[in-house]
This record gives C-alpha cells, structure tokens and sequence, in this order.
C-alpha cells in the first residue's frame, strides 16, 4: 500500500518479555518518528530518524527502549523486559515535507 | 518550551450545526502548525497545515482553521458539522528540532 505499515496491530505479551514493533514509511519519505499514545491522551515523540541516522532519541522513557533504521527504510522499535507502564499504543510516522503521515499503529498490552 | 493546549476534552454539536475546536500553542519563532484526527483503532489522519501564508487554511472533509499570531490560537472550524465527523481531534506544532508536540486532544461528539 501507500501508507505507512505497522506489524502487528496487537500485541500482547507478559510482564519481562522483549517485544519487537515494526514500521514500513513510505517509500522514499526520509524522516521517520516514534511515538508512544496513552489511553485518553495525545501522542508523545519517542524517537526520530533521518534516513539511518537516529537524531533524536529524547523521548525514549528508557534504556529499555531500543530504535533502530539500519538501511534507512524499515524501523524497528524494541523493548526489552516489558513493564505493565508500556501498555500503550505506539504509532510511527513517515515525511518527507512539513506534515507527517501515520500509520494505525502498534496496540501493546503487558499483563 | 514548545506546547499546545486544548482547553476542551470534549465537544458537543448538533449535526448541522457549525463547529469550533479550540487549540492554543506556545513556542518560539514562526509555527508549524497541524490538526489530525483519530477515528477508533485507527492512526491519525492528517486533516490541515498552518506553514505560513493567509492565517484561514482549508484542509480534508470541509474543516478548515484560522491562525491568531496575536492570540498563539489555532481553531479548528466547520462550518456544518457530520455525526460522521465525530472523533478524536489533535492540535500539534512542529518544533526545531522536526518533532510534533500535540495537545491531550479533543472529543468531538455530533448528534443527529
């Protein structure tokens, strides 16, 4: 498709287990973001690349928070020993100009 | 610091009826300002962009939103709303750094 991709839609996985999310941009869009959406709340930026280049990774809550965007293309947003607090749903993005175009996003719930 | 608030959680209209979505922001130098919405398990969806230009900016499914420099606003606006037009709406800017920082988000709920 045209749009931006995320596998999987859901996920459900124990308290300590490593979760792996995957976003497809789309194509040619050299920006890519990470966010992390509350139930009820707005979107909080996790993390930003330009083409494989992590520029910013402020918004990751912790180090057991790991992006990555090796050929500049595909991302993988990983977390390692899932908390019940990163039940969440977390959406990518993709650019190319001023406006950002997102993806359905990642509903993670850690029980 | 960069933010956007959005005074109201939800929103109520009658379908026909004209509708105002209230967004103010805060950040330094000239903003980058955009409104999505979110339709159930779904992800956002870009509606309008405020880059520079005339302060009323068109955008998808008749919405539209007039910029304020004076008043750092940003109200999202249609002139008569939808039942199907219900949904979550977010105001964000874009920051220096590329990142988009968006308000806690607005319910609006139109009844037929």
């Amino acid at each position: 498709g045209a749009g931006v991709s995320q596998s999987p839609r859901y996920k459900v996985a124990k308290r300590g287990q490593d979760v792996a999310l995957r976003c497809d941009p789309i194509s040619g869009h050299v920006s890519l973001f990470w966010y992390q959406q509350a139930l009820g709340q707005g979107p909080e930026f996790l993390t930003y690349f330009q083409n494989e280049a992590q520029l910013d990774k402020s918004g990751l809550p912790s180090d057991r928070f790991f992006a990555e965007r090796p050929e500049g293309s595909v991302s993988t947003l990983k977390i390692q020993r899932t908390q019940q607090e990163d039940s969440a749903v977390y959406l990518c993005a993709s650019s190319s100009s001023p406006v950002a175009f997102f993806g359905q996003g990642t509903r993670l719930t850690v029980v | 610091a960069q933010s956007v608030a959005q005074p109201e959680d939800q929103v109520n209209v009658a379908e026909g009826n004209p509708l105002t979505v209230k967004c103010t922001y805060s950040v330094s130098g000239n903003p980058y300002l955009f409104w999505y919405v979110q339709y159930p398990n779904r992800g956002l969806q870009f509606l309008l962009k405020y880059i520079t230009g005339d302060n009323l900016v068109k955008g998808s499914y008749g919405f539209e939103a007039e910029f304020n420099k004076s008043q750092t606003s940003f109200h999202l606006k249609k002139p008569s709303a939808l039942v199907s037009d219900s949904a979550l709406y977010f105001c964000a800017v874009r920051d220096r750094n590329n990142k988009l920082i968006f308000g806690a988000g607005t319910r609006l709920a139109v009844h037929p």
